[in-house]
């Protein structure tokens, strides 16, 4: 089993539409999670951090279930800007601070 | 500006040789890492360094080699035993405290065989 998974998509919405996002972890201990957003043949960049108690930013949402273990981002009102994939970020728990990363979901919006 | 830089931005091995990829960054984190990224793939940590004169082998180590000779560089060598390096190479870097974790990325390498 994978350490951190998320379904790859394409998720293909209209724009104005909510979508959302799940990723499961594996280590029940893992501390910090992160969203990064990654644009076609770019680096990947911090799109927020994930806490206890649920956090907002603008039109993303992130959600986190330590219980179920998963990992939720939402966004609503959808931008062609917003086309991207979505990379699920979780904190290894031995004492580096190396991350782990999923794969990715990719996130396509049309006109 | 603060940032991590890399370069060069697309590099071409030939086979059996060794090639270097820089990675610099100017803000004063004491943590790096080199990743790799295969298409449709996510990220695999290669190397990583938690301070100066010291680093560890991350998941895909083998047929690469690193240096921290100084906190703000980070090189990664692929060497000829390194048999499908065609890839896009990441670097990294965070603080090394709890809390400080969120990792900045540089810009990449693309690295293709000829």
């Amino acid at each position: 089993r994978k350490e951190v998974e998320q379904d790859p998509g394409p998720f293909n919405v209209p724009e104005g539409a909510t979508v959302a996002f799940n990723c499961t972890y594996s280590n029940s201990a893992s501390q910090s999670f992160f969203w990064y957003r990654q644009d076609c043949r770019k680096e990947p960049k911090l799109l927020m951090s994930v806490y206890s108690s649920g956090n907002e930013d603008g039109r993303f949402t992130a959600q986190l279930n330590r219980a179920s273990q998963y990992i939720s981002l939402l966004i609503r009102d959808s931008k062609l800007s917003d086309s991207a994939t979505y990379l699920c970020v979780v904190k290894g728990m031995d004492s580096s601070y190396k991350l782990i990363f999923g794969s990715g979901t990719r996130l396509l919006v049309r006109p | 500006d603060g940032g991590i830089t890399q370069s060069p931005k697309y590099l071409f091995r030939k086979e059996g040789q060794n090639v270097t990829l820089s990675c610099e960054q100017n803000l004063n984190h004491d943590a790096m890492y080199w990743y790799r990224q295969d298409p449709g793939q996510g990220l695999r940590l290669i190397y990583y360094s938690q301070i100066v004169n010291d680093f560890q082998k991350g998941d895909i180590a083998e047929g690469y080699s690193v240096s921290r000779e100084k906190k703000e560089s980070f090189p990664l060598t692929v060497t000829s035993a390194q048999k499908n390096p065609t890839a896009f190479y990441l670097c990294a870097s965070s603080g090394a405290r709890l809390g400080r974790e969120t990792q900045y990325f540089g810009p990449g390498t693309r690295l293709l065989v000829l």
